[in-house]
């Protein structure tokens, strides 16, 4: 079992409607979820963070957090176009600090 | 634009070269990280500072050598690379060492070994 599992997609959307990206993580120690958005060729940038159970809200972006469930997921409302890029989701190990490990990545794609 | 500087942003060299990749950040982060990613890959962890001391290695071949001469620069020298070694390398900082503190990217140098 992957530490860090996402679906690579690709997720295909249509523009405006809502996209809703999933992670899940092994390790039940896990402390600190990021999501991250990296535009092909380009470097990961932090979009959001999330540390306790429940949603977190930012703009068009909302992560949530189960931690019963090992569970992360991040919905983009009225997805532009712009949005279209791979997701990264990241996971702080417990063991030790900052060893963050990434998910595959999923691969969105916003349709006009 | 991002806060953490990388130069150069490209890089090609012959496997017996030497050469250094730099990193530079000013917003007094005192963790910093060097990351590989491989085309359609996540980034793969290869090195942590924290308050300009090595504190993570991952196993990394010793062709690759960190070295953090000061809280806000971070070095990563190179030499006798192999074409498997050709990715795009990715500096990070934190605030600290502490796993809520998130970790923020630069631009990253894409390195081809010939």
């Amino acid at each position: 079992q992957k530490e860090v599992e996402q679906n690579s997609g690709p997720l295909s959307v249509p523009e405006g409607a809502i996209a809703s990206l999933n992670c899940t993580y092994s390790d039940r120690g896990s402390q600190s979820f990021f999501w991250y958005r990296q535009y092909s060729g380009k470097s990961p940038e932090l979009i959001m963070s999330i540390y306790s159970n429940g949603d977190k809200e930012d703009g068009r972006f909302t992560a949530q957090l189960n931690k019963a469930s090992q569970y992360v997921s991040l919905l983009i409302r009225d997805s532009q176009p712009s949005d279209s890029a791979t997701y990264l989701c990241a996971v702080n190990r417990p063991q030790g600090a900052q060893k963050l490990v990434f998910g595959q990545g999923t691969r969105l794609t916003i349709n006009p | 634009d991002t806060e953490v500087t990388q130069t150069p942003k490209h890089l090609v060299m012959g496997m017996t070269n030497k050469k250094s990749l730099k990193c530079e950040q000013h917003m007094g982060h005192r963790a910093m990280y060097w990351y590989k990613q491989k085309a359609k890959k996540p980034p793969e962890l290869m090195f942590v500072y924290s308050y300009e001391k090595l504190s993570i290695n991952e196993s990394v071949p010793s062709r690759f050598s960190p070295e953090c001469p000061n809280s806000s620069l971070l070095n990563l020298h190179l030499h006798a690379l192999q074409p498997e070694d050709s990715a795009l390398y990715l500096c990070a900082s934190s605030q600290d060492w502490r796993s809520v503190q998130p970790q923020h990217f630069g631009d990253g140098t894409r390195l081809s070994i010939l």
